[in-house]
């Protein structure tokens, strides 16, 4: 079965420091990654996926298929990046798999 | 734009009675989720509809669960009846559909607790 796992409940980092969100998935197809955020007293949001490459907020997620992982980095931490990550999978022509989240705390 | 409204906030009910949640999707949107997310756990998804049609529903409890979109737009959610472990926050999600199904917007979600 599809499966998504982020190893750490809480992470905290001072702020200018780097951090790594990590997730690994359990598919053997082609997948399609994405992580979701949700800061405090707001709605669960997209943050980016895999295949648009792109740096939101800083942050970027590389799928390593050989590792089976899409960890979430960003080099230099800021205070506004605490908030609850999800790493989520959606196998190809089915729903989303979310992992269990990840609390960032940015300590000042 | 406005947002996934989603009423009520905040539930508590006994063991064995009924509730029901609402959810109004963002205009246009196709596609409507409802997902459990049980503390400490990410969103498992219930059900998800198309327009008004069921796409997936295979992780909904049909015993105790159901839901109905009518028109396309609006949906509830009725658990009857209740039981302990569906203590949760019911999140209510759409999208545009299509391609840009991998774009949720999520509503505040409704907080569960069945005593």
């Amino acid at each position: 079965a599809q499966r998504v796992t982020q190893p750490e409940k809480l992470l905290s980092v001072f702020k200018g420091a780097p951090v790594e969100l990590k997730c690994n998935y359990s598919y053997s197809g082609s997948p399609e990654l994405f992580w979701y955020v949700q800061y405090s007293r707001q709605r669960l949001q997209l943050l980016l996926r895999h295949i648009s490459r792109e740096s939101i907020k800083g942050f970027t997620a590389d799928l390593n298929k050989g590792e089976t992982s899409f960890h979430l980095k960003k080099p230099f931490a800021q205070e506004e990046d605490s908030a609850m990550y999800y790493c989520a999978l959606r196998p190809y022509g089915q729903n989303f798999v979310f992992g269990p989240g990840t609390r960032l705390s940015v300590l000042p | 734009e406005a947002g996934v409204a989603q009423s009520p906030r905040y539930k508590i009910i006994e063991k064995r009675q009924s509730v029901a949640f609402w959810c109004n999707p963002i205009s246009g949107h196709a596609t409507l989720y409802w997902y459990q997310q049980i503390l400490g756990q990410g969103p498992k998804l219930l059900i998800q509809f198309q327009n008004n049609g069921v796409v997936d529903d295979s992780q909904l409890p049909k015993d105790r669960f159901s839901a109905e979109r009518l028109k396309g737009v609006d949906s509830t959610l009725k658990i009857q009846p209740a039981k302990l472990e569906d203590s949760a926050v019911y999140l209510c999600a759409s999208s545009l559909g299509g391609t840009r199904n991998y774009e949720q917007y999520f509503g505040p979600g409704t907080r569960l607790t069945v005593t």
